[in-house]
């Protein structure tokens, strides 16, 4: 199957620093990718979806200024989270579609597991 | 009523058990129905997926659609302790684009015990 990759794995940072993470389509173009977070015992919460030249969609409830995302080509897109805070600790997943016409599966990143102090 | 309902468990079987793990859902226009499988601290990955009705079988695993009762099954024959972890179904609604979002249930944690 294709491969996602996502940089760093881990990270903790003080409250009020940014955090920027990467997701990587490593064998395939990715036109479309998401960025999910997720809570412990929880499912899987989309927070956007991005797709590569344009501004990503938002989620409800979730603050596109907060997030940023950036897609800046067809493997790289990136996550940052500014101004982080204690509540913004999560696990974040990245996933990303091969473009249609092909599999038209979505393949996941390993995930980023943040921890604010 | 949530778009996708799925039993959270845990669910502890022993090692060779038949493992049945079961989804809901409540809108008839989904499709294509996913399979993914999620190991503690890691990424979903797919383990297999459906479309419309019917049975679709990949080793020791077996999905199954009824779209009549809108229900989803997925099977595992002969369960490994390396089974262990959590199971989410996840459909996809069939509206078009690439930008169609999996809808996610909360997951079944299996523990297949040695």
């Amino acid at each position: 199957g294709a491969v996602v990759s996502q940089h760093p794995s881990r990270v903790i940072c003080k409250s009020g620093t940014s955090v920027k993470i990467e997701c990587r389509s490593l064998d395939f173009q990715a036109t479309t990718m998401f960025w999910y977070r997720q809570f412990p015992k929880q499912s899987l919460m989309l927070m956007a979806t991005s797709n590569e030249g344009s501004k990503a969609t938002y989620e409800q409830g979730v603050e596109k200024d907060k997030f940023l995302i950036n897609h800046a080509s067809l493997t790289l897109s990136t996550l940052t989270v500014t101004s982080a805070h204690p509540e913004d600790s999560s696990f974040y997943i990245c996933s990303a579609r091969d473009p249609p016409g092909i599999r038209n599966e979505q393949f996941f990143g390993p995930g980023t597991r943040l921890t604010v102090l | 009523q949530k778009e996708v309902e799925q039993d959270p468990g845990p669910l502890s079987v022993p090692e060779g058990a038949i493992v049945s793990l079961n989804c809901t859902y409540s809108n008839s226009a989904f499709q294509y129905f996913m399979w993914y499988r999620q190991y503690s601290r890691k990424g979903p990955e797919l383990l297999m997926y459906t479309y419309s009705s019917g049975n679709k079988e990949d080793g020791r695993f077996t999905a199954q659609v009824d779209k009549s009762s809108k229900y989803i099954s997925l099977f595992i024959r002969d369960s490994q302790p390396s089974d262990s972890a959590t199971y989410l179904c996840a459909p996809l609604p069939p509206n078009a684009g690439n930008n169609r979002k999996l809808i996610w249930g909360l997951g079944t944690s299996l523990a297949v015990n040695p």
